[in-house]
């Protein structure tokens, strides 16, 4: 049973287009919600993450919507970059307890120049 | 300040073999978390470590698997027996607390021949 679902599992755009990556869970037992990106060969690494009492956040061209309601959330990447060619993983964590992550299946994305 | 080193990069291990993956944390840090990836999946939570205790176990197999993280050293993953369904990159993340978000290392692959 997949707790995160991710779509689409890849995405191809031009330079400064904006993809737009989904994510949706069941669990109302989530408190914390962060997106990760992924380069082959490497970890992980935190890209932005956002709680769900707020329903969007920036971070330089990364912004995250957050639907509670709808329990959806999205990583929109404005003015994208080849730079930004990776994997991207949505993830959510259980409130209370020890921390551990529920990831999505990722989504590779390729930005073409 | 470096990051969260894992070692060996790689590894190869013939069925039946053991492998031993370390995992030193970031100074400071003294959460340790373990994740699976197979191919063209996301991370999968194995187990959750404070120094000398296990917090959660709950996502590593009942059998052949095990982890530590001693007083003085490394975090320790070490699985017994391998088989061919063992080949994955496993990827270790440390925190300094409950805080949000942690810091991936660059993994292990364990291919398994």
């Amino acid at each position: 049973q997949q707790q995160v679902k991710q779509s689409p599992q890849s995405l191809i755009v031009q330079k400064g287009g904006i993809p737009i990556i989904n994510c949706a869970y069941e669990n109302t037992a989530f408190d914390y919600f962060p997106w990760y990106q992924q380069f082959p060969g490497k970890g992980p690494a935190l890209l932005i993450a956002i709680r769900p009492d707020v329903s969007e956040k920036k971070e330089g061209r990364f912004t995250i919507s957050f639907n509670k309601s709808a329990k959806q959330f999205s990583l929109h990447i404005m003015d994208s970059q080849p730079g930004d060619s990776a994997t991207y993983f949505c993830a959510a964590r259980y409130r209370g307890g020890s921390e551990k992550l529920v990831f999505g299946k990722g989504t590779k994305l390729t930005v073409n120049p | 300040n470096a990051g969260v080193m894992q070692n060996p990069r790689h590894l190869v291990r013939r069925r039946g073999q053991e492998a031993r993956l370390r995992c030193s944390p970031m100074k400071g840090h003294s959460h340790v978390y373990w994740y699976r990836q197979l191919p063209e999946e996301g991370l999968k939570f194995m187990v959750y470590l404070q120094k000398e205790n296990i917090i959660d176990e709950s996502g590593m197999p009942k059998e052949r698997f095990s982890a530590e993280f001693p007083k003085e050293g490394p975090s320790i993953l070490r699985i017994q027996q391998v088989v061919r369904g063992d080949s994955a990159a496993y990827f270790c993340a440390s925190s300094p607390g409950l805080a949000d978000g942690y810091t991936f290392g660059s993994g292990t692959r364990l291919t398994v021949v």
